[in-house]
């Protein structure tokens, strides 16, 4: 298996514009993960979905962020505006079950100028 | 508030020699403890997993997990210049889904 996949491996945008991130998790885990990293917060959950399922987004920072899974093999996170403290790096992983070991993705590096 | 704790270190440890890692957490009742090595610039890949108190090793590595004191450690055997990295300490709490997650250990093997 290739592991999870993320495209971009980088993003540089202009402030306002519209950032979709993309993500290919292992297949055969039903268990998805968004995370957000930063040197100040460090890692950040934004969203876990659960069989394509968005079971809890109480980690996206407002109504900007968005997340869809339409299936098991694709999820979305979108960020529209985008602002320049949006820059971080975006990790998605996923697991078989939720409490089992995640793999992560080779990141989204995003920056917002 | 469910917490993980890490010291962020840098923990400076000469090659050869044995690197030992501490974490320690909140809640009681967690069940699942990960250990994570990330390279700067590179995603966190997972080292360990523990689930039950005691030693478990893997190579190099071994994990320790003691619950009566809330503590999992990882000790890194005969440290090369190539586990220099940053160690994130996972827990997953009351059978929650989220992992809380540390802030990270780095840790420098000097040659």
């Amino acid at each position: 298996d290739a592991g999870v996949i993320q495209s971009p491996r980088h993003e540089v945008t202009e402030m306002g514009q519209e950032v979709t991130l993309r993500c290919k998790p292992i297949s055969g885990h039903n268990s998805l993960f968004w995370y957000r990293q930063t040197m100040m917060r460090g890692l950040e959950l934004l969203i876990y979905f659960n069989n394509n399922v968005p079971i809890d987004d109480s980690g996206m920072p407002e109504d900007r962020f968005s997340a869809k899974m339409p299936n098991a093999s694709f999820s979305t996170l979108k960020i529209q505006p985008s602002e320049p403290r949006d820059s971080a790096v975006y990790f998605c992983a996923s697991s078989v079950g939720a409490t089992t070991e995640a793999f992560f993705g080779q990141g989204t590096r995003l920056t917002v100028v | 508030q469910k917490e993980v704790e890490q010291n962020s270190g840098p923990l400076s440890v000469p090659e050869g020699a044995i690197a030992s890692l501490n974490c320690t957490y909140s809640d009681r009742v967690s069940q699942s403890f990960f250990w994570y090595r990330q390279y700067s610039g590179k995603s966190p890949e997972l080292i360990m997993s523990i689930y039950s108190n005691g030693d478990k090793e893997d190579g190099r590595f071994t994990a320790q997990l003691n619950k009566a004191s809330q503590y999992v450690s990882l000790l890194i055997r005969d440290s090369q210049p190539s586990d220099s990295a940053t160690y994130l300490c996972a827990v997953n709490m009351d059978s929650n889904y989220q992992l809380i997650w540390g802030a990270g250990t780095k840790l420098i093997i000097k040659p």
